[in-house]
């Protein structure tokens, strides 16, 4: 079964530090493939999502993800981290000729003054 | 519009009441969903209704009872619920296919006493 894995439930960085979150998708047929954010008490907001159109996917707030085949990767990075970055970061999958949402057990990204 | 809205955003009931919770979307989606959150953890897909027509019920116990009344709206309906189903209720929307991105609603924050 199709299944996403995120390393590393907490992830701090300071303010204008790289942020890198990590995603791995298991799959021989690369699935498409999403990020969301999530603000504490809100719903999820897609940050960028990869359809096989381009490698590096650039998504909103300055954030993007590369998808690596050979990897079986979709890490995301922002190269400046802001305070009103910190949040829940979901990496999701949707299996090629599928229909369910596989989202992983998510990343709390805390950023330090 | 590209908002899914909940209401209401926060509800308390005890074991024997009944209520309700609404989601409308005004996007043209095709496709709602619901979804229970509990904290820490990622969404967990309820229910996924596809043209008004329930497609996909992941054996969510019969206390809780989605409807799909037109396109734009969708219901959950509440019933002698569990201290247990204490959790963020998301609703969702996407276009048909399956492999688009979901638009999330804000949540509503349930507390069964």
């Amino acid at each position: 079964a199709q299944s996403v894995t995120q390393l590393g439930s907490h992830v701090s960085v300071s303010e204008g530090a790289l942020v890198l979150l990590r995603c791995n998708y298991s799959s021989s047929v690369p699935p498409y493939l999403f990020w969301y954010v999530q603000y504490p008490n809100q719903g999820l907001q897609l940050l960028l999502k990869y359809t096989s159109a381009a490698t590096l996917v650039k998504g909103i707030n300055g954030f993007e993800a590369e998808f690596k085949k050979s990897e079986t990767s979709f890490h995301l990075t922002k190269p400046s981290a802001h305070m009103s970055d910190a949040a829940e970061y979901f990496c999701a999958v949707i299996p090629t000729g599928g229909f369910k949402t596989i989202f992983g057990a998510g990343t709390r990204l805390f950023v330090k003054a | 519009d590209t908002e899914v809205t909940q209401t209401p955003k926060h509800l308390v009931m005890g074991m024997t009441n009944k209520k309700s919770l609404k989601c409308e979307q005004h996007m043209g989606h095709r496709a709602m969903y619901w979804y229970k959150q509990k904290a820490k953890k990622p969404p967990e897909l309820m229910f996924v209704y596809s043209y008004e027509k329930l497609s996909i019920n992941e054996s969510v116990p019969s206390r809780f009872s989605p409807e799909c009344p037109n396109s734009s709206l969708l219901n959950l309906h509440l019933h002698a619920l569990q201290p247990e189903d204490s959790a963020l209720y998301l609703c969702a929307s996407s276009q048909v296919g399956f492999q688009e991105e979901a638009f999330f609603g804000q949540g509503t924050r349930l507390t069964v006493v």
